[in-house]
Parts: C-alpha cells; structure tokens; sequence
C-alpha cells in the first residue's frame, strides 16, 4: 500500500541532544512537509520540499533542519536550539500542483525528558 | 495574506443531530479550501476539498461543506452524527497561486458525540 511512514511513534529526548525524526514515503510525490502541531494552535509548517536537494523554510524553522537526498526521504533533526521541542510532529507529502491535498503521516509525538 | 478562523474550539451534538463546524477564511485571491479530520494520535485524513467546480462539496462519511464566496464561508456538515465522528476537524486554505507550502490551517474543532 502506497503511504507515508513516519517513525518513530513516540521518541523521547534529553535536553541538549539532537534528535532526528524519519518520514518516508512512496507515493512518487515531489513535494514534502514538516510540520509541528501543538494544541490549540493547529498546524505550523517547519520546512517544506518541492524537489529532491532543495527545501526551503516554513513559518517556525529555527532549531530546525532537514535534508532532501532522496525523493522518498524527507527527515527532521530537532536540534538543542529548539527551546520549546515537545510538540506532535506531522509529515505529509503531495504531488506538485494547485489544488491538491496533502497526505499525512501518523506523526511522531517528541518529547524532551 | 490568508487565514482561517474556525468558531469554536470545541463543539458537542448528540448522536443522530446535525453536524455543522463553522470556517470563515481570508484570502486576497480566489481560494481553494480543504477540511481534514484527525482522530487522536494520528495523522490527518482530507475529508473533502472545493476546487471551484461546485459550490457544494461532498465528502467521505456523508459530510459535505458549502463555499460562500459573499460570506467567506466553508462551513460543514452532516446531516446525523455518529460516534465514530468524534475526532478533530482542521479547517485549512491556501490560494490559487501556489502549492500546498502556502496551507494555513485553522487551529482545529473538537467534535464530542453524546450518546
């Protein structure tokens, strides 16, 4: 079954360590998100991908990095610069045109212990 | 620029009423507008999308949401809830102009089912 799988589920860090989060997928899209999702707030975009080797920032990237070596491959590193990492973190992917929805993963749930 | 504004937080109907979660938008140009729905712990899941082709738009689970233009609306509903409905809905938007980079998403409605 086509799908993006983010893992892990739940990941548990200590403050001061980087952490990187995986997503993958095989749904043959160019383009690939990360975003963060806190309550209340809804869902902030951290970094987004069009194409493989370039990525550009979203609305809340500092203390965060991704890299796009691979089209199926989008991961995120959180690292010690994000004060405030505990947060519920969706990938999602699309293809690239207007007016196509996104596919999301089922998240990875950070928290800093 | 574009928003969404999504009324109520949280909104709880017995089972077999009437569904309606309320989302007014902005958009400086013509939108296309998405509703998603996010049981716990999971990923969102699109219920339905307007592409401009029809005003009204029908979904999966036999919810459907109506665009208006003069209201900035794209309230939705369902005629009879079900349990099964309990869960987040996300209302979100981004413009003609670009891909899915430029999706604002509203800061979501929380449906409770009473039984």
């Amino acid at each position: 079954d086509g799908g993006i799988t983010q893992s892990p589920k739940y990941l548990f860090r200590k403050e001061g360590q980087n952490v990187t989060l995986s997503c993958e997928q095989n749904l043959n899209h160019d383009a690939m998100y990360w975003y963060r999702q806190d309550p209340g707030q809804g869902l902030r975009l951290i970094y987004y991908s069009q194409i493989v080797n370039d990525f550009q920032k979203g609305d809340i990237a500092e203390g965060y990095s991704v890299s796009r070596e691979k089209k199926e491959s989008f991961p995120l590193t959180v690292t010690s610069a994000q004060k405030n990492p505990t947060a519920f973190y969706l990938c999602a992917s699309s293809i690239r045109a207007q007016n196509t929805e996104a596919f999301f993963g089922q998240g990875t749930r950070l928290t800093v212990v | 620029a574009q928003s969404v504004t999504q009324l109520g937080s949280h909104v709880s109907v017995s089972e077999g009423a009437l569904v309606l979660l309320r989302c007014n938008y902005s958009s400086s140009v013509p939108p296309y507008l998405f509703w998603y729905v996010q049981y716990p712990n999971q990923g969102l899941q699109l219920l339905l999308k307007y592409t401009s082709a029809a005003t009204l738009v029908k979904g999966i689970n036999d919810f459907e949401a109506e665009f208006k233009k003069s209201e900035t609306s794209f309230h939705l509903t369902k005629p009879s809830a079900h349990m099964s409905d309990a869960a987040e809905y996300f209302c979100a938007v981004t413009s003609s102009n670009f891909g899915n980079e430029k999706l604002t998403f509203g800061t979501g409605t929380r449906l409770t089912i009473i039984p």
